[in-house]
């Protein structure tokens, strides 16, 4: 039962372009979310992160939003970079130690 | 350089043997971690420290042991029962009781058994 869902594998955008990425989620007890991006052979290193209270942060060309609602968080890159392709997962908190993450989208940003 | 560890880098085991990866960390973090990644797959918890001499089952424990004696250590043994071992295995450490506390992982290591 997967509780922390990334429906799309892979997307291509053109550099310079806005890259939206999609996570949802399915328990409402989730009060952290993260994105980490992950280069093939390496450990993922952490993107931005996002609490339940909030639904919006922004750290430079990141900005992920939080629609409690729907129980649907996005990832946007502005402007995207070749440099940022890579497999992006998001990851939810569930209980003070245990993450949750989805199965990752692989981005690939075409100069 | 403070970070976290991960030895070997690629790690060959003949089917029915144990192997133990290692993980080190020196962020002086209290939780450590270990996850699986198969192709297509997100990271599946396997077991996690919050503390010294304590850790908990993940979602895919069985097959594996760890032992937390040290703070900054925190190695998993692939035993000969875990079914499946071929994998890519990352270890992660965070901060413990922090409201906000990312995790932060290492290089990770591909086992593969022949």
């Amino acid at each position: 039962d997967q509780q922390v869902k990334q429906n799309s594998p892979s997307l291509s955008v053109q550099e310079g372009r806005i890259s939206i990425l999609n996570c949802d989620y399915t328990n409402s007890m989730f009060d952290y979310f993260l994105w980490y991006k992950k280069y093939p052979a390496e450990g993922p290193t952490f993107l931005i992160s996002i609490s339940s209270i909030k639904d919006k942060n922004e750290d430079g060309r990141f900005t992920v939003f939080l629609n409690k609602s729907a129980k649907h968080l996005s990832l946007h890159i502005v402007p995207s970079q070749p440099g940022d392709s890579a497999v992006y997962f998001c990851a939810a908190r569930s209980g003070t130690y245990k993450y949750i993450f989805g199965t990752g989208t692989r981005l690939k940003v075409l100069a | 350089d403070g970070g976290i560890t991960q030895s070997p880098k690629y790690l060959f085991r003949k089917e029915g043997q144990n192997v133990t990866l290692s993980c080190e960390q020196n962020l002086n973090h209290d939780a450590m971690y270990w996850y699986r990644q198969d192709p297509g797959q997100g990271l599946r918890l396997i077991y996690y420290s919050q503390i010294v001499n304590d850790f908990q089952k993940g979602d895919i424990a069985e097959g594996y042991s760890v032992s937390r004696e040290k703070k900054e250590s925190f190695p998993l043994t692939v035993t000969s029962a875990q079914k499946n071992p071929t994998a890519f295995y990352l270890c992660a450490s965070s901060i413990s009781g922090g409201q906000h506390n990312e995790q932060f992982f290492g290089p990770g290591t591909r086992l593969t058994v022949l």
